[in-house]
């Protein structure tokens, strides 16, 4: 199986703030990455699909980047919505697999 | 638009079975692929394996081989996950999610682009 490692596992800011989140592959995944976003007591939405697209209606706050192992997915200015855990997800191979999560809480 | 509902909380003693389903609706359903992932309480998400609407192939991921069934009702528009021989350790929130994909090739990227509520299963005694 693919391992997927996100660093930090939490991460404190502020409103306003720019944050960077890092997922690591264990093995090679070309752009076969996805970005999700869960609030607290809800179901995760997606974010980034493909490494670096952002679906409709998802604002342009966010955006992600990378290739290969080495992925991020960027918050230009957060806001009081994005206080949530996110997590990074390989659909590269099966079985699908996700990163640990990291937490983003209100400085 | 496109809605994915689970049916409601269930409590199982160990040992038994247990089959969520998730109906959906606002889209053609046989023109995208289901997934179900579950959250351990307080955990991260676990993808617990993948049916196509179209074929009713299924691909489980081998830590639930031999213990989960997928299936689908294209009467109904509803996809069905079992689980069967209960452990607590199976105490989870169970999601049906949607899988889009890209049309690139040779291999399309695939995301799960929406959720159902999500349905919590407690297995105790």
């Amino acid at each position: 199986d693919i391992q997927m490692t996100q660093s930090p596992s939490s991460l404190s800011a502020s409103v306003g703030d720019r944050v960077t989140i890092s997922c690591r592959a264990s093995h090679t995944i070309s752009t076969f990455l996805n970005w999700y976003r869960q609030k607290p007591g809800t179901a995760p939405e997606v974010l980034i699909y493909a490494a670096s697209n952002l679906p409709g209606g998802v604002p342009s706050r966010f955006s992600g980047g990378g290739s290969g192992t080495d992925f991020t997915l960027t918050i230009s200015s957060l806001q009081p919505e994005d206080f949530a855990t996110y997590y990074c997800q390989q659909s590269y191979n099966s079985p699908q697999t996700f990163g640990q999560g990291t937490k983003l809480e209100i400085k | 638009q496109v809605q994915l509902v689970q049916s409601g909380a269930e409590v199982k003693q160990p040992g038994a079975s247990v089959k969520v389903s998730c109906k959906t609706s606002g889209y053609t359903f046989t023109n995208y692929a289901m997934s179900w992932v579950r959250q351990a309480p307080g955990q991260g998400l676990e993808w617990m394996g993948w049916i196509s609407t179209y074929n009713l192939n299924t691909d489980y991921a081998q830590k639930f081989q031999g213990r989960v069934t997928m299936t689908t009702d294209t009467s109904t528009n509803t996809v069905y996950m079992e689980l069967r021989s209960l452990r607590s350790d199976d105490t989870a929130v169970y999601y049906c999610t949607r899988e889009t994909a890209t049309p690139s090739v040779p291999r399309p990227r695939r995301w799960f682009d929406s959720w159902g509520q999500g349905t919590l299963v407690t297995v105790s005694s």
